[in-house]
């Protein structure tokens, strides 16, 4: 029984592409995450949503954008691909402001 | 704003003994969660233990427990009779609370442990 699923886990792109990353959760969860671990394993929140608010972090640009069909998911698209989103990109659901639930993580390759 | 901070981003420890990552934070807030979560190689997010701020008595996951110093901002983690296995990245979190938020985590830049055989 996988909690939270992301797929794919690896991503190898070129620069310019438009791609995404699908999330999904079976735990029920009410909040969604997205965080984005760099190259110096720094884990920093993208997104955030239930099903009434979204919030983004403010220094995320905007070719990045959260769609969420319904509670148990949350995709993450990209446009126009940088050299600098290479990244691991993790999926995350909570209940409330309590431990959080990670998938398994999707490593972007931008080239 | 709140803040997590690991000082420590490599450590070292011989199979069997003990170990004790250190973390601390700032928050305005009384009553909010610390985690600390284990990355292997894997890079799967694993929560290794939890705490409550209002609970006085430290958390005990099986070889991992927790030095918690509310007073101080403090949350070690101590683990005992190390294994192979705890060789991983091990990070220091706790949720964001501040009006508007949804609890996302603030995470420490990590403490990269090695345990040698």
């Amino acid at each position: 029984d996988t909690a939270v699923s992301q797929t794919p886990k690896y991503l190898v792109t070129q620069m310019g592409n438009d791609k995404s990353i699908k999330c999904e959760q079976n735990l029920g969860h009410d909040t969604m995450y997205w965080y984005k671990q760099d190259s110096k394993k720094f884990l920093k929140i993208m997104f955030s949503y239930n099903n009434k608010e979204l919030i983004i972090n403010e220094t995320v640009p905007n070719r990045f954008s959260p769609k969420s069909p319904d509670k148990a998911h949350l995709n993450l698209h990209i446009n126009s691909l940088e050299l600098g989103d290479s990244a691991v990109y993790f999926c995350a659901s909570s209940l409330s402001a309590n431990e959080q639930f990670f998938g398994p993580g999707t490593r972007l390759t931008v080239l | 704003a709140q803040t997590v901070t690991q000082s420590q981003p490599e450590m070292s420890v011989q199979e069997a003994e003990t170990v004790t990552l250190s973390c601390t934070y700032d928050t305005s807030e009384n009553n909010y969660y610390l985690f600390w979560y284990k990355q292997p190689p894997s890079r799967q997010m694993i929560l290794v233990i939890r705490q409550e701020a209002y609970k006085q008595q430290n958390a005990t996951e099986n070889r991992f427990s927790v030095n918690f110093q509310k007073a101080a901002k403090s949350f070690s983690l101590k683990i005992s009779d190390s294994q192979l296995g705890d060789t991983a990245m091990y990070f220091c979190a706790t949720p964001v609370l501040d009006g508007g938020s949804q609890g996302n985590l603030i995470f420490g830049k990590g403490t990269k442990l090695s345990v040698k055989p």
